[in-house]
């Protein structure tokens, strides 16, 4: 099953703007997490969200989830070529299970 | 250092030889995960285990056995009856509760020919 959608596939950005890539779920959910893969590597968590939370600032990471619209966004502002990466939305199923969806490739050019 | 390590990094077999992917975590977690990852796709769960000595099926199972008999290792065996093997082969843990992330380990990549 794959809980999370992402948009966009693939995102290419100058150094120094902001990138924005979006999650789409289908059930309720506890809680909303975004991970980060480096090419060739495992992933890195990024940031948690849980359901009765709006928004969440980490650095230069801002999350919002929406539970109406079962959305959440991930925000990098002032992108830098050291965040070219994947980026995957993740939820929790039921038996503690993580359900990542597809990522979104963002490419940062310097 | 704590983590979760993975051996080897890439791995070579022949067509229909069994390979065994080593997964070892220092963290304390009880839970641990393998994923598959095909090139440019997201994560599919194979198999996972909440709990020394038991282990339930992901959405990927057909063709991959796997072990809990320490809390700290999670193998996991590619057979010769999985039809497509070759990937990026990925171990996870974590603590028990919604509210966790997930540590991975670096990853093995598998060619089979």
């Amino acid at each position: 099953s794959q809980q999370g959608e992402e948009d966009p596939q693939a995102l290419s950005i100058q150094e120094g703007e902001n990138a924005t890539m979006n999650c789409s779920y289908k059930t309720s959910i506890n809680n909303l997490q975004w991970y980060r893969q480096n090419s060739g590597r495992g992933l890195v968590h990024l940031i948690l969200i849980r359901s009765n939370e709006r928004e969440k600032h980490s650095g230069r990471l801002r999350v919002t989830l929406d539970t109406s619209k079962k959305s959440s966004s991930l925000l990098i502002t002032a992108s830098r070529a050291a965040d070219t990466a994947s980026y995957f939305c993740a939820t929790v199923e039921y038996g503690n299970k993580l359900v990542f969806g597809a990522g979104t490739i963002l490419r940062v050019k310097s | 250092d704590g983590g979760i390590t993975q051996s080897p990094k890439y791995l070579f077999r022949k067509e229909g030889q069994n390979v065994t992917l080593s997964c070892e975590q220092n963290l304390n977690h009880d839970a641990m995960y393998w994923y598959r990852q095909d090139p440019g796709q997201g994560l599919r769960l194979i198999y996972y285990s909440q709990i020394v000595n038991d282990f339930q099926k992901g959405d990927i199972a057909e063709g991959y056995s796997v072990s809990r008999e320490k809390k700290e290792s999670f193998p996991l065996t590619v057979t010769s009856a999985q039809k497509n093997p070759t990937a990026f082969y990925l171990c996870a843990s974590r603590l028990q509760g919604a509210d966790y992330e997930q540590y991975f380990g670096p990853g093995t990549r598998l060619t089979v020919t």
